[in-house]
Order: structure tokens, then sequence, then C-alpha cells
């Protein structure tokens, strides 16, 4: 059974473009979440999708958003970058009624 | 407002020198709480779930325990390859909420 599947697994971008990340959940989970993760503040919670919904949302700018397809792909794009916006970008997916997230590898956003 | 808190920020142990971790919370309801293991470059990857206070799981070298306030990953006789940041995170009993709430880890190296 293929993981979670991210891509790209590494991005370099200047102050003010756009970048999209597209995350493939393991086959059969429906729910996605995405996190940054950066050293000072660790792992913290962007947005869940459940079935092209979005379940729950972080405290994170406008300019973080993201979408669900009908076959639980997910994407997420951030708008007008910022320095402050380099990091490292997980999706996780879990399964109808469980409780464990199976992570990506995720993807290294670098912004210039 | 739900926190984890992990210590200590870094360990370095000898091969064979057991010890334990510290995962402490406050939460509004605990649904479970969660470690994970991170390697360089790699997402995390679970490695236990505890629901309720006196619980406890084991695999291989790493002992998880639970009670109402904190959490310990006791690592007995560790081997280099147990070398990794180990992450604590907790899920709020909030209805379909899946947010986790991250600690910020703890860094673990094992001297050969």
């Amino acid at each position: 059974k293929a993981g979670v599947t991210q891509t790209p697994r590494y991005l370099i971008k200047t102050r003010g473009q756009q970048v999209t990340l597209s995350c493939s959940p393991i086959s059969g989970h429906r729910s996605v979440s995405w996190y940054q993760q950066t050293p000072g503040q660790g792992l913290q919670f962007l947005f869940e999708y459940f079935s092209e919904t979005q379940r729950n949302k972080g405290n994170f700018p406008g300019r973080f958003s993201g979408r669900q397809f009908s076959n639980s792909r997910s994407e997420m794009n951030v708008s007008t970058l910022e320095l402050g916006d380099s990091a490292l970008y997980l999706c996780a997916s879990n399964g109808q009624g469980e409780n464990i997230q199976y992570f990506g590898a995720g993807t290294r956003l670098s912004v210039l | 407002e739900d926190q984890v808190t992990q210590s200590p920020e870094a360990l370095r142990l000898q091969e064979g020198e057991s010890s334990s971790l510290n995962c402490s919370y406050t939460v509004s309801g605990l649904r479970g709480l969660f470690w994970y293991r991170q390697d360089p470059g790699k997402g995390p990857e679970f490695l236990f779930t505890l629901y309720s206070a006196g619980e406890e799981k084991e695999k291989e070298r790493l002992k998880a325990t639970l009670t109402k306030k904190e959490s310990f990953l006791h690592i007995t006789a560790p081997k280099p390859e147990d070398s990794a940041t180990y992450l604590c995170a907790v899920q709020a009993r909030a209805g379909n909420n899946r947010k986790l709430i991250w600690g910020l880890g703890t860094s673990l190296a094992v001297n050969p």
C-alpha cells in the first residue's frame, strides 16, 4: 500500500510569488491535513479537508489556502510569498474513524 | 489554551544507556496522545497512540506511558539507529476535529 505522496520535494521561490503544493493521501483515506514545520515553531496546523470540504482551519493568514479533489488528492496554495513562509510543509492523511495521521515526506519551500 | 511541552530539548546517550523523554500537556479533553519519530529530511513516522491515563504501549526498545498531565517515552538500551527527533502531539476531544497540537520535539543522539 503506497504511503502519502507529496510533490514537489523541494521548491525555491522569490518573495511575492505564489506556490502550489500537492498531496496524494493513502488509498482509501478521505481526510487530509496540512502542517507547516519550522525549527522555532515546530509543527503548526494549517487546515484539514474531508470529502472535498474544509473541516478545520488553523491560525494562518488568508494567503494560505487549500482544496481537495473528488479523488481525495489535496493541494495547498500560498500567495504573495514572504521570507517567513520558508518551511517544511507536511501533509498527513487518516482513514475514516481512525485517529492516526500518516505523513508524507514533505515539501521543503525556500523563499528568497 | 491547549499546549504541549517536551523535555529535554536535546539528549545525547551512549549506546545501551537507557533514558526517558517527557511530554507534558494541557488540553481541554484528551482524545489521544501521539508519539512520532522524525528523521532528517523525512516526515514524522507514527510510533504510538495513548488514550487514557495508565495506558502503556511498547515497541522494541521503546515504551510509552500516559498520566493525566504527561507522557513518557522510555528508551531501553538504545542503539545508534534510534537517533532521531521524537515528537509528541495531542488531539483534543472536540467533534470531528483531527487537529494535532505538537511539542517542539526532543532531538536524540545515540553514540556507538
